[in-house]
This record gives structure tokens, C-alpha cells and sequence, in this order.
């Protein structure tokens, strides 16, 4: 069964400090991977997505993906309270299903 | 059209009628998704169209649930005899096919079953 796993939290982490958000996944065919921010009430939005080993950075936000470890984080810098959201990471294959964690809720304290 | 467009954006119903929820996905994109998220709840797959064909239909919670999709654009979902426990966010996505794609998003469709 084609699985994404993420720690439902809650993470809290104070304004301005690093939030580490980790994902783990179980199909290895899998190539692509995606963070989703979702709001309370909104439908989620794409953050970043990475398909290649190693990290991409975006702005205040780091993906990293380990292959090997079928491992994926995503890394918020100087954190903000509006980035208090649930993330949602999905893994993707090449029949372009994709697959969906539960979510990790953040919350960032002013 | 701009973005994927769901409707309606709220549908309450009362137990046992059928409802339909409808998703129109980005112009062009041939994958369509239909998610279910119940209040403070992850995303729950139904279903995945690939055009006009289902390649996984392992979501759909039981045989009152049915999708179709015509013409490879516009999708339904169908709920027939609706329960209390179908009462969730009905969330529907697309996405391209060609190189390394993400799924974009409608406003979703919230169902309540009274």
C-alpha cells in the first residue's frame, strides 16, 4: 500500500525560530514530492515541490528529500505566526496519483 | 477556466437523498482527484481520473459513492442515500501529466447531512 506518513502534532515552535516539518513515505516508485499549506477552512496550496536528492531552498522555506531513507522534510525559517497552517505532504508517481499525509498543525507563538 | 471550480461550495441535504458534487479542473489538466476531509481530519483519497478513465478507484468509501468524468474535463461525485458520516469537506483536484506537475486545488464542497 502506498503510504505517506507525517506526525499529526501539534508542533509548536516562538516566532523567528526554525520549524522542521518531516514526512516519511513507502513506495519507492515515487518521484516527486510536494508541501502543501492548509489554512483552517481554506483548501491547501502548494509551498514547494522536489524530485531530486538533496535540498531546494524557496525564500524562508527548505525541501529536502533523502531517497534512500524515504524520508522528506520541509524546514521554515524565522518562523511567523502567519505560517501557523496544517502542511500536508504528498508524494507523487508517474502514473500522477498522488498520495497524502495526514497533515502536520503548526502553530507559531508571537 | 483560471482554476479548478467546484459546486455548490456548501450543500446541506437531509439523510437518504442523493446528492451530486461537481468539479471543473483547470483547462488542459487530464488528471482529476476527488479528496474527502473531515472537520480536523488529513485528506482522504476516493478517486483518480486519468481522462475519461478511473485507474484508481480504491477510495470510494462504499457502492453508494460513484464518480464519472465525461469528455475529460468536468467530473461528478455522487453520493446516493446519504448518511450523517458522509458530512465532510469534499475537495477535488487536477493536474497536468507533463513533467513534474502538482495538483491544484478547488474550493471544495462542504457537505452536511442532517
Amino acid at each position: 500500500q502506498k503510504e505517506v506518513e507525517q506526525n499529526s502534532g501539534p508542533l509548536s515552535v516562538p516566532e523567528g525560530a526554525i520549524a522542521s516539518l518531516n514526512c516519511t513515505y513507502s513506495d519507492r516508485g515515487s518521484q516527486s514530492f510536494f508541501w502543501y499549506r492548509q489554512y483552517s477552512g481554506k483548501s491547501p496550496e502548494l509551498i514547494m515541490f522536489i524530485y531530486s536528492n538533496g535540498d531546494k531552498e524557496d525564500g524562508r522555506f527548505t525541501a529536502q528529500l533523502n531517497k534512500a531513507s524515504q524520508y522528506v522534510s520541509l524546514l521554515i525559517r524565522d518562523s511567523q505566526p502567519s505560517d501557523s497552517a496544517t502542511y500536508l505532504c504528498a508524494g507523487g508517481n508517474t502514473g500522477n496519483q498522488f498520495y497524502f499525509g495526514t497533515g502536520t498543525s503548526l502553530t507559531v507563538i508571537p | 477556466g483560471a482554476g479548478v471550480s467546484q459546486s455548490p461550495s456548501n450543500k446541506v441535504t437531509e439523510k437518504g437523498k442523493d446528492v451530486e458534487l461537481r468539479c471543473d479542473p483547470i483547462s488542459g489538466h487530464t488528471a482529476l482527484y476527488w479528496y474527502r476531509q473531515s472537520l480536523g481530519q488529513g485528506l482522504e483519497f476516493l478517486i483518480y481520473f486519468q481522462g475519461n478513465s478511473a485507474p484508481d478507484k480504491s477510495g470510494l468509501p462504499s457502492d453508494r459513492f460513484s464518480a464519472e468524468r465525461t469528455g475529460g474535463s468536468v467530473s461528478t461525485l455522487t453520493i446516493q442515500r446519504t448518511q450523517q458520516e458522509d458530512s465532510a469537506v469534499y475537495l477535488c483536484a487536477s493536474s497536468s501529466t507533463q513533467g513534474v506537475t502538482e495538483a491544484f486545488f478547488g474550493q471544495g464542497t462542504r457537505l452536511t447531512v442532517v
